[in-house]
């Protein structure tokens, strides 16, 4: 079955610095690809995503991503974190049948 | 423009007390989906409705019914509550199915169950 999985639960960055989140798929085609955010008190919201092409996709709030198929992995990058970046986030796919699957979430959080 | 609006934002039940989760969308979007965020599982999918009067199982539906009699409404009703249903849900809303069109989200209700 399709899988999502995000390794790490918990990252804290200083604030300026770069950041960078892991995600790895299971799934034998081209899969589709997104990144959401959960800031709090607030509903998931989309990022970015990732069907075909050009491999490096940006997104909103300054953030991008990385599809590389030799990996199975989509990480999330972003150059310089701001304390407004702390937040969930969220790595999904689409499965084979049309659902999306989520990861476990990271949690961000930003010292000053 | 609200988007998805849920209500309440937090609820604590006793064990065996029934509740409905209320979900609303003024975008008149055709699919809705109920999700459940454990900690540290991310969501799973409860049920989804692709237009009024049509809903469908998701990948964890078992304690929970759903009705869609409008297309702006679809509220989750959890009959017996157990403490497994202990969860945050997330109510969403997407034009059409598929990867082309983006879910989204409502705010969350907070559900304990004692």
């Amino acid at each position: 079955a399709q899988s999502v999985t995000q390794p790490d639960i918990h990252i804290t960055v200083s604030e300026g610095a770069s950041l960078e989140l892991r995600c790895n798929y299971s799934y034998g085609a081209t899969p589709y690809l997104f990144w959401y955010v959960q800031s709090p008190g607030q509903g998931l919201q989309l990022l970015l995503k990732y069907f075909s092409g050009d491999t490096l996709v940006q997104g909103i709030k300054g953030f991008e991503a990385e599809f590389k198929r030799s990996q199975s992995s989509f990480n999330l990058r972003k150059p310089s974190v701001h304390w407004s970046d702390a937040a969930e986030y969220f790595c999904a796919a689409y499965n084979q049948g049309g659902k999306l699957i989520f990861g476990q979430g990271t949690e961000l959080s930003v010292k000053p | 423009n609200a988007g998805v609006t849920q209500t309440p934002k937090f609820r604590i039940l006793k064990i065996g007390q029934s509740m409905t989760l209320q979900c609303t969308q003024d975008m008149n979007h055709n699919y809705m989906y109920w999700y459940r965020q454990d900690p540290g599982m991310g969501l799973k999918l409860i049920y989804y409705s692709v237009g009024a009067g049509i809903t469908d199982k998701g990948e964890v539906p078992n304690g929970y019914n759903v009705s869609r009699s409008t297309t702006e409404d679809f509220p989750l009703r959890l009959e017996l509550a157990a403490p497994s249903q202990t969860s945050v849900y997330f109510c969403a809303s997407s034009p059409a199915g598929g990867p082309n069109n983006e879910q989204f989200f409502g705010p969350g209700t907070r559900l304990t169950v004692l």
